[in-house]
């Protein structure tokens, strides 16, 4: 059956540092993955999406990649802020599926 | 635009009762999703929609219906509800999922039930 694994422990880090979340998944062949972030208490609010013949996707301190080899995506945040702090959720996609399926995702949290 | 807006915010249900968790966009998506979040887990698929008069079944249907009228409304019905339906239920919406750049999910800011 299709599985999808986060990081199995939250993640500690110092600010300043680079935060690096995985997504592993198998028995899948996704055509694009995004990454969400989450608040307690609110929805989750889209990151970024990146496509299976993409390597490598950036948007400010966040950088995220795709080895369909490997079957992963790494999301990474660097100059981690305490602002940073949240869980982080990675959603496959295959085309024509009309719907995403979500990992339980990766708490974050940055120590000033 | 106000986005995906969900009613109530708040609700606490007793064993067999029934209720209408509501939902609303207004960026004339035609993709809908009701999700469940239990505590500490990801997003479990109840139903999603992908127009109007269309909807199906997700990861975790039981228990639930669900309706799709117009593009703007996704109401999730609850019959008989159950303790293990105490849960928050996020509501998100997608303009024509599976094409370039168009594919992100918003969702709503969420309901939070429970079934005593």
């Amino acid at each position: 059956s299709q599985k999808i694994e986060q990081n199995s422990e939250a993640l500690n880090i110092q600010e300043g540092k680079t935060a690096t979340l995985t997504c592993n998944y198998t028995n899948y062949s996704p055509a694009y993955l995004q990454w969400y972030r989450q608040d307690p208490g609110r929805g989750p609010v889209f990151l970024l999406l990146i496509r299976e013949n993409e390597k490598e996707k950036r948007k400010e301190r966040l950088k995220v990649t795709f080895d369909t080899t490997l079957k992963q995506s790494l999301f990474h945040i660097t100059a981690s802020q305490p602002a940073d702090s949240a869980t982080y959720l990675c959603a496959l996609d295959r085309l024509g599926a009309g719907k995403s399926t979500f990992g339980d995702g990766t708490t974050l949290t940055v120590k000033p | 635009n106000a986005g995906v807006t969900q009613t109530p915010k708040f609700r606490i249900l007793k064993i067999g009762q029934s209720m209408t968790l509501q939902c609303t966009q207004d960026m004339n998506h035609n993709y809908m999703y009701w999700y469940r979040q239990d505590p500490g887990m990801g997003l479990k698929l109840i139903y999603y929609s992908v127009g109007a008069g269309i909807t199906d079944k997700g990861e975790v249907p039981n228990g639930y219906n669900v309706s799709r009228s117009t593009t703007e409304d996704f109401p999730l019905r609850l019959e008989l509800a159950a303790p293990s339906q105490t849960s928050v239920y996020f509501c998100a919406s997608s303009y024509s999922k599976g094409q370039t750049n168009t594919d992100t999910q918003y969702f709503g800011p969420g309901t939070r039930l429970t079934v005593l």
